[in-house]
């Protein structure tokens, strides 16, 4: 079956460092790829997503490519801020009419000033 | 900007009791659905909900769990008989068109089975 595997955290980094979280995934077909963000005490919002190999979605300075050569989905900043810190997950969603999205753990970020 | 909400946000049962746990959907939304997770573990879908009726669900959604769309503005998540690993947080979630992928996630109820 479908399911993706997320780097483990918890991450800590300093404010304006480079980050980088890893996500594989293992589906048939074509898969649709997600990033979702938890602040909090809030729900699950998504952050970015590629519907197709090589898409690249971007939001609020965060990336991710759609690799389907070697089947990941990396989420990228170039600079984080305090107001990052959450927790981060990876999903997909499979292309042959299944409606759940598949989650990665959730990798837990925190920014320090 | 609309927001699913659920209510409450902890809930602590006894094993064996029933629960019930409440969701607001965005109110043009049509499909809905709940997932849970369990501490330390990934989130799990456990069914989708569209025109009244289920219209997926995994493995983990066994006769214990029903769900309801008891009016047009709630949809509920039942838990008959409670059991120890039914221990996680909830979270409900809708989208207007489930082929438009998105799906709008509430802040989630943690329910704790003694």
């Amino acid at each position: 079956g479908d399911s993706v595997t997320q780097m483990e955290g918890p991450v800590t980094l300093s404010e304006e460092a480079f980050l980088t979280i890893n996500c594989t995934y293992t589906a048939t077909g074509y898969p649709s790829l997600f990033w979702y963000v938890q602040y909090p005490g809030e729900g699950l919002q998504l952050l970015l997503k590629a519907t197709k190999a090589d898409d690249k979605g971007s939001n609020k300075g965060f990336e991710a490519t759609y690799r389907k050569e070697t089947t990941s989905f990396h989420l990228e900043k170039g600079s984080v801020q305090v107001s990052d810190s959450a927790v981060y997950f990876c999903a997909l969603k499979s292309n042959f009419g299944n409606e759940k999205l598949t989650f990665g753990t959730g990798t837990r970020l925190t920014i320090i000033p | 900007e609309p927001e699913v909400t659920q209510t409450p946000s902890h809930q602590v049962t006894q094993m064996g009791q029933e629960v019930i746990l409440r969701c607001v959907p965005i109110s043009n939304h049509l499909y809905f659905y709940w997932y849970r997770q369990i501490l330390g573990q990934k989130v799990e879908f456990l069914v989708s909900f569209y025109n009244n009726e289920i219209s997926e669900k995994s493995e983990i959604f066994d006769d214990q769990f029903s769900v309801e769309r008891p009016d047009g503005s709630n949809f509920t998540l039942k838990i008959r008989s409670t059991k120890l690993e039914d221990s996680a947080m909830y979270f409900c979630a809708s989208s207007t068109d489930r082929d438009q992928e998105t799906q709008y996630f509430g802040p989630g109820t943690r329910l704790l089975v003694l």
